[in-house]
Formats: structure tokens, C-alpha cells, sequence
């Protein structure tokens, strides 16, 4: 069964670090791109980072560049998201989903995120 | 930058009635650059649709998109009660970045 388990949320205060991990199983982890997805708590879905599947290109959204940080582990088939300066407004359920190609754009086609895991929710507050 | 406006931001319905939820771009969208997602309570969003019109795997037909350049569609064709969700639209932009329209409530009438 292809699966994706998030973990490492948890309370911690303005200007702190988090690092978020996210274990896939039933897949070839490195054949395809992953990307982190929050949601703050009542709010829409907020694309936060993507990773291709050698690792080798990252990407992340305006909100979240230069704090954080995807990387991954294929060896290990886990994703991590390390998050430094950490503010309030990234206190959300954070997802990570598998792309279904091993880079964003594959053949000039964007194939969406097909499998999540069940989020892992960070608080940021004092 | 693209936004991604959806509308209405709730549509009441009954089951068996015809869902018609809209994405609109700021900018022309590439057809192949966008999906949708369907999202129920305290559940991970689920992939539906991707270039703008292909269904994901195991997504009953009753579910199409259609649309192109600035304006995209997502149609339930009847309405089950289990397609009572949130509805989002994503499109891959450049730098790259991937863009959540706000999301459309499909809620039973």
C-alpha cells in the first residue's frame, strides 16, 4: 500500500525551528517528485516547497524562502522539511504529498499530487 | 505572480443535481498545468483532475474538467453524497510555484 507518514509537528515559540519528516512506503521514493502543502487551522491549502526526485532541484513559495528548507533521504525513504524563524502565521497542518512524476514538469505536464499523508500540525506561539 | 480566484466560494446543492464549480486565472494558464483537488473534513486533499482534464486514477467519470487559458472548469455531472466537500484548484506557475485557488464548499442544500 503506498502510504506517506508525517511527523515532527508540534508547539514551539516564535523565532524557533521545527523539522518535519515525512517516512513513503509501497512506492520507489526516487522516482518521484514530493512537495510539503499546509493549511492554517479554518484556511484554504498553501503550496510550501517541492523536492525532484534525485533531490537535486528545490523550490519553495515566497511565504517560506530562506526559512526553510526541503531535502531528502532516498536511501532512507523520507522527506524532511526543516523550518527555522519560525512565526506565527505558519502555525498549520502541514501535508506532504507525492507528485506523479519524478520532476514538476514532466514532458511539458504538471500531473498533480496523488498520494498525501494524514498532516502533522505545527503551532507556532508564545 | 498567478491568482487563482474560485468561484462561488459555496454552492448549495442537492444529490443528483449538476456541480459547476469555476477556477479563473490572472494570467492564461497553460491547460497543462492544472489540476483539482477534492478535500472532506479532517482528511488530505484528493487528486481528481490534472491537465485541466484528465482524470485521476480510480475518479468515477462523473467527474470533468474542461477549460483553457483563463478559465477552468470542474463539473460533477450528479451529485453523490460523498462528493459533498471542498473543492481546490492548482496550477504550476513559474519559478516554479505551485498556486491553491481559495477553494469552492459544495454543501447539501
Amino acid at each position: 500500500e503506498v502510504q506517506l507518514l508525517e511527523s515532527g509537528g508540534g508547539l514551539v515559540q516564535p523565532g524557533g525551528s521545527l523539522r518535519l519528516s515525512c517516512a513513503a512506503s509501497g512506492f520507489t521514493f526516487s522516482s518521484y517528485a514530493m512537495s510539503w502543502v499546509r493549511q492554517a487551522p479554518g484556511k484554504g491549502l498553501e503550496w510550501v516547497s517541492a523536492i525532484s526526485g534525485s533531490g537535486g532541484s528545490t523550490y519553495y513559495a515566497d511565504s517560506v524562502k530562506g526559512r526553510f528548507t526541503i531535502s531528502r533521504d532516498n536511501s532512507k525513504n523520507t522527506l524532511y522539511l526543516q523550518m527555522n524563524s519560525l512565526r506565527a502565521e505558519d502555525t498549520a497542518v502541514y501535508y506532504c504529498a507525492k507528485d506523479q512524476a519524478v520532476v514538476l514538469l514532466w514532458f511539458g505536464e504538471f500531473y498533480g499530487m496523488d498520494v498525501w499523508g494524514q498532516g502533522t500540525t505545527v503551532t507556532v506561539s508564545s | 505572480e498567478i491568482v487563482l480566484t474560485q468561484s462561488p466560494g459555496t454552492l448549495s446543492l442537492s444529490p443528483g443535481e449538476r456541480a459547476t464549480l469555476s477556477c479563473r486565472a490572472s494570467q492564461s494558464v497553460s491547460s497543462s498545468y492544472l489540476a483539482w483537488y477534492q478535500q472532506k473534513p479532517g482528511q488530505a486533499p484528493r487528486l481528481l483532475i490534472y491537465g485541466a482534464s484528465s482524470r485521476a486514477t480510480g475518479i468515477p467519470d462523473r467527474f470533468s474538467g474542461s477549460g483553457s487559458g483563463t478559465d477552468f472548469t470542474l463539473t460533477i455531472s450528479r451529485l453523490e453524497p460523498e462528493d459533498f466537500a471542498v473543492y481546490y484548484c492548482q496550477q504550476y506557475g513559474s519559478s516554479p510555484t505551485l498556486t491553491f485557488g481559495g477553494g469552492t464548499k459544495v454543501e447539501i442544500k
